[in-house]
């Protein structure tokens, strides 16, 4: 139980293009999903917090208008970069949670996303 | 502010080899802490985790760890490594904001 699938696992796209990012939760109700970023060989960076229903919370240093966050369901995330450039490239990993408190949370497999 | 630190970028043992990771977090209450392992290109895998209770956790793949309040630690360990042990191990704490708090990683490396 407890499976979190995102899609797609990668993703080319050219500079300037949008592309979006589907955080699924296969098996359970997602109150919460989180959005990270990881730079090679470094940790995850929480981007933001979302909740169905509900507008997402960014990070200090996130920008939002860059970063879209939709949580339309409670088993559906999605994540569009927008205007996509070569520094965004990066391996974007989701994660959801049950409730809203110190729940644990399920990690997705993550994104690979490459902006040429 | 809440962190964690893992003070060992990188650590190499030998196949058969004990294991420990260490992990110190920066926590006013009780903290909820997990263990993680990514492998090359995937996302997280949950080793293990402490919400209460005993303080000695065990979990998968024969890891443990210890939680110390006293020295603010969840060190994981691992009697015999194996060589599919290989991976990036992370340390996190989960704040009263429900936001978990990423360790930077300890890459471990075995020797055949």
């Amino acid at each position: 139980g407890a499976v979190v699938s995102q899609h797609p696992s990668r993703v080319i796209c050219k500079s300037g293009t949008s592309v979006k990012i589907e955080c699924r939760s296969l098996d359970f109700q997602a109150t919460t999903m989180f959005w990270y970023r990881q730079f090679p060989k470094q940790s995850l960076m929480l981007m933001a917090t979302s909740n169905e229903g509900s507008k997402a919370t960014y990070e200090q240093g996130v920008e939002k208008d860059k970063f879209l966050i939709n949580h339309a369901s409670l088993t559906l995330s999605t994540l569009t970069v927008t205007s996509a450039h070569p520094e965004d490239s990066s391996f974007y990993i989701c994660s959801a949670s049950v409730g809203r408190g110190r729940d644990e949370q399920y990690f997705g497999p993550g994104t690979r996303l490459t902006v040429t | 502010a809440q962190s964690v630190t893992q003070p060992d970028i990188h650590i190499t043992v030998s196949e058969g080899a004990s294991l420990e990771l260490r992990c110190n977090y920066s926590y006013g209450a009780t903290p909820y802490l997990f263990w993680y392992v990514q492998s090359p290109g995937q996302g997280l895998q949950l080793l293990l985790k402490y919400f209460s209770g005993d303080t000695l956790v065990q979990g998968i793949k024969g890891f443990e760890a210890e939680f110390k309040r006293s020295q603010s630690s969840f060190n994981l360990r691992k009697p015999s490594v194996h060589w599919s042990d290989a991976a990036e191990y992370f340390c996190a704490v989960a704040s009263g904001t429900y936001k978990y708090i990423f360790g930077t990683g300890t890459r471990l490396k075995v020797l055949a």
